[in-house]
């Protein structure tokens, strides 16, 4: 979804390097995730944010952390990078009306290497 | 979490019908069920979502028995640019592994 835009597109770095990765969105949506994608693991949920104030694990937060700068923002840390997070790394937003369950709309990802 | 499972792979073959089916065993009563496309190099991209029976969109047609603890996407008469990996995503936060679907001619 070219609304939602995710910088860098790649990225190589080493081992113990703190990294960010920035989602930015014109969709004016509230609500806002992040994924990493492994091969055979499909998505899995990072962190997300229901609004500016507010930050949430998912299911594999450890060694991550993010910063919800606005409500257009959302960025995603490495403090110190590890190989095995190298991966490819998604944003995707969602409105807030009605539920929890609106379509999300993603980023067309970020890829990481960690040698 | 518990888990969403879903066929590692499927072929099919141009103008055919193809059913994709997600496990989801122990799913909430407030979560909905969505499907996903996913081309290399893009982000997963919104199909159709449903919470119970059956919703039909201009692409896809989404099944879901009673008991909600699995679903069934249908795509009629695939095309070879229906070559792709679908995920079925419950709530927002349970997605399958994937599936990927190999349209041949």
């Amino acid at each position: 979804d070219a609304d939602v835009t995710q910088t860098p597109r790649n990225r190589i770095t080493k081992t113990g390097k703190r990294i960010m990765l920035e989602c930015s969105q014109t969709k004016g949506h509230d609500r806002m995730y992040w994924y990493r994608q492994d091969p055979g693991l499909g998505l899995r949920l990072i962190y997300y944010s229901f609004d500016v104030k507010d930050i949430n694990k998912g299911e594999i937060s450890d060694g991550y952390s993010v910063s919800r700068q606005a409500q257009a923002k959302f960025s995603l840390s490495l403090e110190s990078a590890i190989p095995n997070q190298t991966a490819l790394y998604f944003c995707a937003t969602s409105d807030s009306w009605a539920d929890s369950n609106q379509p999300q709309h993603f980023g067309d990802g970020t890829r990481l290497s960690i040698l | 979490l518990a888990k969403t499972t879903q066929p590692i792979s499927m072929d099919s073959y141009e103008g055919q019908e193809v059913n994709i089916t997600c496990s989801h065993n122990n799913i909430a009563t407030n979560d909905y069920i969505t499907w996903y496309q996913q081309f290399p190099s893009q982000g997963p991209r919104f199909i159709i979502q449903g919470y119970k029976t059956k919703v039909t969109n201009e692409v896809a047609s989404l099944f879901i028995p009673a008991d909600r603890k699995s679903s069934t996407l249908s795509l009629p008469r695939v095309s070879l640019s229906d070559t792709a990996v679908y995920y079925c995503l419950v709530g927002y936060m349970r997605f399958g592994a994937g599936t990927r679907l190999t349209v041949k001619p």
